[in-house]
């Protein structure tokens, strides 16, 4: 099974707006992380958020997390076509063990 | 430096057959995990290797077996295949007890 729900599902938006996918988790964990993929292929790493953080900026990236609420967000500004990608967060209990994905939600950005 | 690579790129294969996959780690790494990826679905993690061991594992059955060799490259293995089967596999490196893993392109499998 899965320890995460994203919402939405599918997002679909004009470029320069700005896209914020939720992920909620189930149980404590050491790390939070956001993963993007393009077609059904490989994932790549987009930021990683400890437990003990916040908040983390990557370029157009902001992640939130709330500890308290077990739910982390993000939050891609000016989006892009190139952005149109399936995100997916994944938590990790144990510092590089498994990760534990949620479903993902899946943007569509139209130029 | 090359990234994780994984071969074949795509596979199909019969029902009750046997497969078996193969994941190079990026340079430098040496531990692997194997996901499997069903359509529409997000990763579900199958097992992690270190120092050759099987360190973790998922809720995946014997069916599912691994390997990992002195060099830290790394097999899956699928004996009995089903339909069920049929999936992106991924592999992912990383540093052992770091936090950031790497992922390969993935292997189609399609059972038929």
């Amino acid at each position: 099974s899965q320890q995460g729900e994203e919402d939405p599902q599918a997002l679909s938006i004009q470029e320069g707006e700005n896209a914020t996918m939720n992920c909620s988790y189930k149980t404590s964990i050491n790390n939070l992380q956001w993963y993007r993929q393009n077609s059904g292929r490989g994932l790549v790493h987009l930021i990683l958020i400890r437990s003990n953080e916040r908040e983390k900026h990557s370029g157009r990236l902001r992640v939130t997390l709330d500890t308290s609420k077990k739910s982390s967000s993000l939050l891609i500004t000016a989006s892009r076509a190139a952005d149109t990608a399936s995100y997916f967060c994944a938590t990790e209990y144990n510092q590089g063990g498994k990760l534990i994905f949620g479903q993902g939600t899946e943007l569509s950005v139209k130029p | 430096d090359a990234g994780v690579t994984q071969s074949p790129t795509h596979l199909i294969k019969t029902r009750g057959q046997q497969v078996t996959l193969r994941c190079s780690p990026k340079s430098g790494h040496d531990t692997v995990s194997w996901y499997q990826q069903a359509l529409g679905q997000g990763p579900q993690f199958i097992f992690q290797y270190y120092e050759e061991e099987e360190r973790q594992r998922g809720n995946f059955p014997d069916r599912f077996s691994g390997h990992q060799f002195p060099n830290y490259s790394s097999e899956l293995n699928v004996n009995a295949l089903l339909l069920g089967d049929s999936a992106l596999y991924l592999c992912a490196s990383s540093l052992n007890g770091k936090e950031e893993q790497y992922f390969g392109p993935g292997t189609r499998l399609t059972v038929t």
